[in-house]
């Protein structure tokens, strides 16, 4: 069964609006979260990593200040659009690791976020 | 050079097949090695990880990672229809670092 849930798995809205994506970790307390991007036919880009109770770090490129991650406790990490346009419709996917888990990461089933 | 090349493909292949798909990486560093599996519209599904080097097998599933060539490879044998899907090689440092991934191999497998 899944480990991480996102929800939800498909929002659209319009453009200038804000949406909040939730990513929870089912059977483990996540230490790190992470957040990727894929746009249609290209691969997973890494947005920014998330660790429990301190601020997240951002790739190269990708906006803080409209890209707001919040993990607050050890299940569940949050990513808000904040003023969403449709360049920023894309498949938003996070995943979940625990430092002594010793596993790979494993994946929620992305959210795929259509601005109009 | 990109940290991991992958090629895209497609590779259509008829049932029954043994399907080979490989990656290069550049950073030495990496140390978990692994697939997964991404079908249209979800999540990637973890298929198998390799720390270090080595082989490692799971029912028709074989991995392989060769450090020294920095290369990995991915056999699936007796493929079916049913494992359609863009295949994404990906590493990373330790289990709990990003993780970087490849471009993705689309598969299809024909009846």
């Amino acid at each position: 069964g899944a480990v991480v849930s996102q929800h939800p798995s498909w929002v659209i809205c319009k453009s200038g609006t804000s949406v909040k994506i939730e990513c929870r970790s089912l059977d483990f307390q996540a230490t790190t979260m992470f957040w990727y991007r894929q746009f249609p036919k290209q691969s997973l880009m890494l947005m920014a990593t998330s660790n429990e109770g301190s601020k997240a770090t951002y790739e190269q490129g990708v906006e803080k200040d409209k890209f707001l991650i919040n993990h607050a406790s050890l299940t569940l990490s949050t990513l808000t659009v904040t003023s969403a346009h449709p360049e920023d419709s894309s498949f938003y996917i996070c995943s979940a690791s625990k430092r002594q888990y010793g596993q790979p990461q494993h994946f929620g089933d992305g959210t795929r976020l259509s601005i109009l | 050079q990109k940290e991991v090349e992958q090629d895209p493909g497609p590779l259509s292949v008829p049932e029954g097949a043994i399907v080979s798909l490989n990656c290069t990486y550049s950073n030495s560093a990496f140390q978990y090695f692994m697939w997964y599996r991404q079908y249209s519209r979800k999540g990637p599904e973890l298929l198998m990880y390799t720390y270090s080097s080595g082989n490692k097998e799971d029912g028709r599933f074989t991995a392989q990672v060769d450090k020294s060539s920095k290369y990995i490879s991915l056999f699936i044998r007796d493929s079916q229809p049913s494992d359609s899907a863009t295949y994404l090689c990906a590493m990373s440092k330790t289990s709990y670092d990003k993780v970087i991934f490849g471009p993705g191999t689309s598969l299809s497998v024909i009846p």
